[in-house]
């Protein structure tokens, strides 16, 4: 098995432009998280999906964020306009039933906005 | 509300030294445990998760994890750390609310000195 797949891994734009992030959960798995690492907040659940259905989406940071997960998959997360405090590593994790099983995370994606 | 606490941000042990990591919940019911490491420039994995049972939990890359109760401990080990395990670590503790949610602690990296 190929393991979560993120793209990009690296990204690095200016203030005010779109940012999408990218994630491919494991095959079969049917719950799929993001979460946001930085040296200040540490490690942060931004949204959580249980068979494409949002279930918990209380860590999104704000209206900018937003993420869709059209099916089994795929999922992004989308950041408009992005700030320079959006810089961070963005993980994407899958499980197979809804978290308490073991997450797998994928590479992650550090994105550096200027 | 459930939290999650690692009381050290760094530790430092020499090669071959026996290594503790701590780690303390805030959880009103029966929680699910987890340890993750994340090497650097890669994705949480994780080690070793309690859910019930034996309190004493054994993982991979020869860690192990106790469940203590009454003191809301759930406190990772090794008995001989090798300089491969020099990472950071995660402590998360999980919980039903509405869906699933993991917490993650703050982590604690871990230096291996030779």
């Amino acid at each position: 098995d190929a393991g979560v797949i993120q793209s990009p891994r690296h990204e690095v734009t200016e203030m005010g432009q779109e940012v999408t992030l990218r994630c491919k959960p494991i095959s079969g798995h049917n719950s799929l998280f993001w979460y946001r690492q930085t040296m200040m907040r540490g490690l942060e659940l931004l949204i959580y999906f249980n068979n494409n259905v949002p279930i918990d989406d209380s860590g999104m940071p704000e209206d900018r964020f937003s993420a869709k997960m059209p099916n089994a998959s795929f999922s992004t997360l989308k950041i408009q306009p992005s700030e320079p405090r959006d810089s961070a590593v963005y993980f994407c994790a899958s499980s197979s039933s809804g978290g308490l099983e073991t997450q797998y995370f994928g590479p992650g994606t550090r994105l550096l906005v200027l | 509300a459930q939290s999650v606490t690692q009381p050290d941000i760094h530790i430092t042990v020499s090669e071959g030294a026996s290594l503790e990591l701590r780690c303390n919940y805030s959880y009103g019911a029966t929680p699910y445990l987890f340890w993750y490491v994340q090497s650097p420039g890669q994705g949480l994995q994780l080690l070793l998760k309690y859910f019930s049972g034996d309190t004493l939990v054994q993982g991979i890359k020869g860690f192990e994890a106790e469940f203590k109760r009454s003191q809301s401990s759930f406190n990772l080990r090794k008995p001989s750390v090798h300089w491969s395990d020099a990472a950071e670590y995660f402590c998360a503790v999980g919980a039903r609310a509405g869906g699933f949610k993991t917490i993650f602690g703050a982590g604690t990296r871990l230096f291996v000195k030779a």
